[in-house]
């Protein structure tokens, strides 16, 4: 079965900082991978997504980059951390229509 | 755009009880919709997936139904159990790289 990995589970990063967040997926080749955010009393938002090494789409204007070096990696980045990046992140997964996820990271910007 | 909607956006009922999770969407060309699980500080388990020319799908004690036409979609519980209790979250899937639009979630407390 597809399962993601993701990693760390919560971060707490000072205002300015860079940040680093990991997925990688197993039980699967050449899957959809996207970055969504989940902030408080909000629905999940749509970050970026990917279908191919190297290949990223952004949906929204933000301070954070994604990248996909390898065909089973996704890494969502900043080089310098706001308090709004703030939020619950989810790595998701999609291949044959169905969507998995993994089990996110809280980070927490002070 | 597509918007997706679930109301109420919390639920409390007693153990035993059926019920009904309601979602709807603005724009009825949809490639699939997809029911997920999430419990507090975890990420989302896929619980029912409909492809768009399906009506319904059923697992265990959950029947997710479909009706394009009217942007609607339900999730029935049976016999809710407190296991049960956690935010329920619909989303659909346009078929553009299959990027997924949520709404906010049901989240539901079953009562012992």
């Amino acid at each position: 079965s597809q399962t993601i990995h993701q990693w760390p589970a919560t971060l707490v990063q000072p205002v300015g900082s860079p940040l680093s967040l990991e997925c990688t997926v197993e039980g699967t080749s050449n899957p959809n991978l996207y970055w969504y955010r989940q902030a408080a009393g909000r629905g999940l938002q749509l970050l970026f997504y990917s279908i191919g090494i190297d290949q990223i789409s952004s949906e929204v204007p933000q301070n954070l980059s994604a990248s996909r070096p390898q065909d089973r990696q996704f890494i969502l980045s900043s080089k310098k951390l706001l308090l709004s990046d703030s939020g619950f992140y989810l790595c998701a997964g999609s291949r044959n229509t169905e969507a998995f996820f993994g089990q996110g990271t809280r980070l927490t910007v002070v | 755009k597509q918007e997706v909607t679930q109301i109420p956006a919390a639920l409390s009922v007693p153990e035993g009880e059926n019920l009904v999770l309601n979602c709807s969407f603005t724009d009825s060309a949809i490639y699939n919709l997809q029911w997920f699980r999430q419990d507090p500080g975890k990420g989302l388990t896929s619980l029912l997936l409909i492809q768009s020319s399906q009506r319904e799908q059923t697992s265990g004690r959950l029947n997710a139904s479909l009706d394009k036409s009217s942007g609607r979609s339900t999730l029935y519980i049976a016999a809710s159990q407190p296991g049960d209790s956690a935010t329920y979250l619909c989303a659909v899937d346009t078929g553009a790289n299959s990027k997924l639009t949520f709404g906010k979630g049901i989240t539901l407390s079953v009562r012992p």
